[in-house]
């Protein structure tokens, strides 16, 4: 079945340092991907999202491109902050109807 | 402001108690979802409903019911069968479009003591 596989954290950076969080995953036809982010006692909010092969989404100067070739969703910050400090959930939908996520990379960003 | 609420943030219970979460959308999304997280895994699907009074089990629906009288509330009960129920429960919707995107609620905190 569809899976989506993340890199183990906590991954710990200092302020601005270069985030990569990796990303695969494995699915039968052409999912769309997404980011989510979590912060501490809150819910999920997305962060960026894809439907097809080389789309890059883009916000809050995170950035992830589609690699259909890699099956990849690698998320990116040039530059991180304190704020950024967060649990991320890379996540697939490929029937349209349900999400499958990672199991999240905790992200820890120390001044 | 459009959002989804969950209530209440924290919730305890004796073991052996039914409890119900309550979740309410006013997105006007026909699809809403249930799912249960735990330290260090990811997100696992309990229940979603893609239309009022339609329900379909997620990958781990024991212990749990649904129901979806109306299209902004979609409650979950847990149930005394379920063996582990301390945990924290997200509600999310979705309307539809071809991103699939969903929303989440700020989630329940369930401790069964």
């Amino acid at each position: 079945g569809d899976s989506v596989t993340q890199m183990e954290g906590p991954v710990t950076l200092s302020e601005e340092a270069f985030l990569t969080i990796n990303c695969t995953y494995t699915a039968t036809g052409y999912p769309s991907l997404f980011w989510y982010v979590q912060y501490p006692g809150e819910g999920l909010q997305l962060l960026l999202k894809a439907t097809k092969a080389d789309d890059k989404g883009s916000n809050k100067g995170f950035e992830a491109t589609y690699r259909k070739e890699t099956t990849s969703f690698h998320l990116e910050k040039g530059s991180v902050q304190v704020s950024d400090s967060a649990v991320y959930f890379c996540a697939l939908s490929d029937r349209g109807d349900k999400l499958i996520f990672g199991t999240g990379t905790r992200l820890q960003v120390f001044p | 402001d459009g959002g989804i609420t969950q209530s209440p943030k924290y919730l305890f219970r004796k073991e052996g108690q039914n409890v119900t979460l309550s979740c309410e959308q006013n997105l006007n999304h026909d699809a809403m979802y249930w799912y249960r997280q735990d330290p260090g895994q990811g997100l696992r699907l309990i229940y979603y409903s893609q239309i009022v009074n339609d329900f379909q089990k997620g990958d781990i629906a024991e212990g749990y019911s649904v129901s979806r009288e109306k299209k902004e509330s979609f409650p979950l009960t847990v149930t005394s069968a379920q063996k582990n129920p301390t945990a924290f429960y997200l509600c999310a919707s979705n309307g539809g479009g071809s991103y699939n995107e969903q929303f989440f609620g700020p989630g329940t905190r369930l401790t069964v003591l």
